[in-house]
């Protein structure tokens, strides 16, 4: 069964830092882009970012909402793509979500979604 | 940046009438060398994510039941519930794959 399991939230205070991961299962996983979208209580979805394969150079791409604090990044021995945040602000409250697209291209919709794991930036 | 605007925010619907979702983008997201809209919908339920309904704008992906549809090009698009049933009570999202990936803004479909 192809599966994505997204763990690593938690509640953090602003101007800390938290790292997500997300464990892939049922498809080679080193193939295909991985990205992450949030979706804060009660609101949308918001694409964070996202890694592309090494096939398409492994270069991360992210929204300007979360550039220069959020990283991508990936160990496609282990199926993992990570989130790291940094330098937390309490707008980050949110679901995180990783996402898969359907092919092994980066341009596509996103077809296999993680479960979602909380994060919540408080004091 | 393109921006994307759902409409209606919520609509109610009798059991087994059409619901019909409108999502306009600011720019074509029609990708003139393949002739492909890249606008994808998604149904979400509470507590679950996001689950993938239509991509390319009118090709819908396996297992979707064929009372929903996706018509549209360039920067009109329509999501089209045939015959409403109770478990499509949801919140639906456009999203555009063109560029940087963008969702509108969601809207709510209840049962009238």
């Amino acid at each position: 069964e192809v599966q994505l399991v997204d763990s690593g939230g938690g509640l953090v205070q602003p101007g800390r830092s938290l790292r997500l991961s997300c464990t892939a299962s049922g498809f080679t996983f080193g193939d295909f882009a991985m990205n992450w979208v949030r979706q804060a209580p009660g609101k949308g979805l918001e694409w964070v970012g996202c890694i592309r394969s090494k096939g398409y150079g492994g270069t991360t791409d992210y929204a300007a909402s979360v550039k220069g604090r959020f990283t991508i990044s990936r160990d496609d021995s282990e199926s993992i793509a990570y989130l790291q945040m940094n330098s937390l602000k309490t707008d980050d409250t949110a679901v995180y979500y990783c996402t898969r697209p359907r092919s092994e291209g980066t341009v596509n919709a996103f077809d296999i979604w993680g479960q979602g794991t909380m994060v919540t930036v408080s004091s | 940046d393109i921006v994307m605007t759902q409409s209606p925010d919520s609509l109610a619907v009798s059991l087994g009438e059409r619901a019909t979702i409108t999502c306009k983008s600011s720019q074509s997201v029609l990708y003139n060398s393949n002739n492909k809209n890249f606008l994808a919908w998604y149904q979400q339920k509470p507590g679950q994510p996001p689950k993938l309904l239509i991509y390319w704008a009118s090709t819908r992906e396996s297992g979707v039941p064929d009372r929903f549809s996706g018509s549209g090009s360039g920067t009109d698009f329509t999501l089209t519930i045939s015959s409403l049933q109770a478990e499509d009570v949801a919140v639906y999202y456009c999203h555009q794959y063109y560029s940087t990936p963008l969702f509108g803004g969601g809207t709510k479909v209840e049962i009238k």
